[in-house]
């Protein structure tokens, strides 16, 4: 059973369009993360949200927690083929970091 | 810079062949996982520790065990592989708790055949 599921799984796109990633569960997380993943390295932290509602940006990036923080999303302005990568989110549940099942996005110049 | 360190990068085993993945922090982290994910997939939890001593069951725990003798130390050993061990397997740990930054180790690629 997946705790986190993101949509879409797969996401190919045009440079410049928007697009929004989606990271849903029926479990409250305490906190969720965004980590962005290229081929052969390690996730990579792009955000920490916290509180029901919050919002963060970064640069392009907007990152929402939802208001029952059980859900989150990824909203990406004007993307550019720099983008491209594997896009996890992943919720803090009592002592254990637990992944989402990943969105792949590909963004063609 | 180390940061998380994990040997070896790249192994081939056998069915049923024995192994150890080590991982090693010198950030004096309290917390430390181990992941694998498989291609194109999220990371899923085996196992994780929040200090020397205790350890605890993720969500895919079956066929592997692990040891937190020190703070620094994590390893994860495969007994008997199977095939469907086969997976890139990324070590991880922060400060605190998840909510605080997690630092990953640069992974390694376990092929069973």
């Amino acid at each position: 059973t997946q705790l986190l599921e993101q949509s879409p799984q797969f996401l190919s796109i045009q440079e410049g369009e928007n697009l929004t990633v989606y990271c849903n569960s029926s479990s409250v997380f305490s906190s969720l993360q965004w980590y962005r993943q290229e081929p052969g390295e390690g996730p990579v932290l792009l955000v920490t949200v916290v509180t029901g509602g919050e919002v963060k940006k970064l640069k392009r990036l907007t990152f929402q927690f939802g208001d029952a923080r059980k859900d989150s999303s990824l909203h990406i302005t004007a993307a550019q083929p720099g983008d491209t990568g594997l896009y996890l989110c992943a919720g803090d549940n009592t002592d254990k970091l637990i992944f989402g099942t990943g969105t792949r996005l590909q963004v063609f110049p | 810079n180390a940061g998380v360190t994990q040997t070896p990068k790249f192994r081939i085993l056998k069915i049923g062949q024995s192994m150890t993945l080590q991982c090693a922090q010198d950030m004096n982290h309290n917390y430390m996982y181990w992941y694998r994910q498989d291609p194109g997939m999220g990371l899923k939890l085996i196992y994780y520790s929040v200090g020397a001593g205790i350890t605890d069951k993720g969500e895919v725990p079956n066929g592997y065990n692990v040891s937190r003798s020190t703070t620094e130390d994590f390893p994860l050993r495969l007994e008997l592989a199977a095939p469907s061990q086969t997976s890139v397997y990324f070590c991880a740990s922060s400060y605190r708790g998840p909510g605080n930054t997690i630092y990953f180790g640069e992974g390694s690629w376990l092929t069973v055949v």
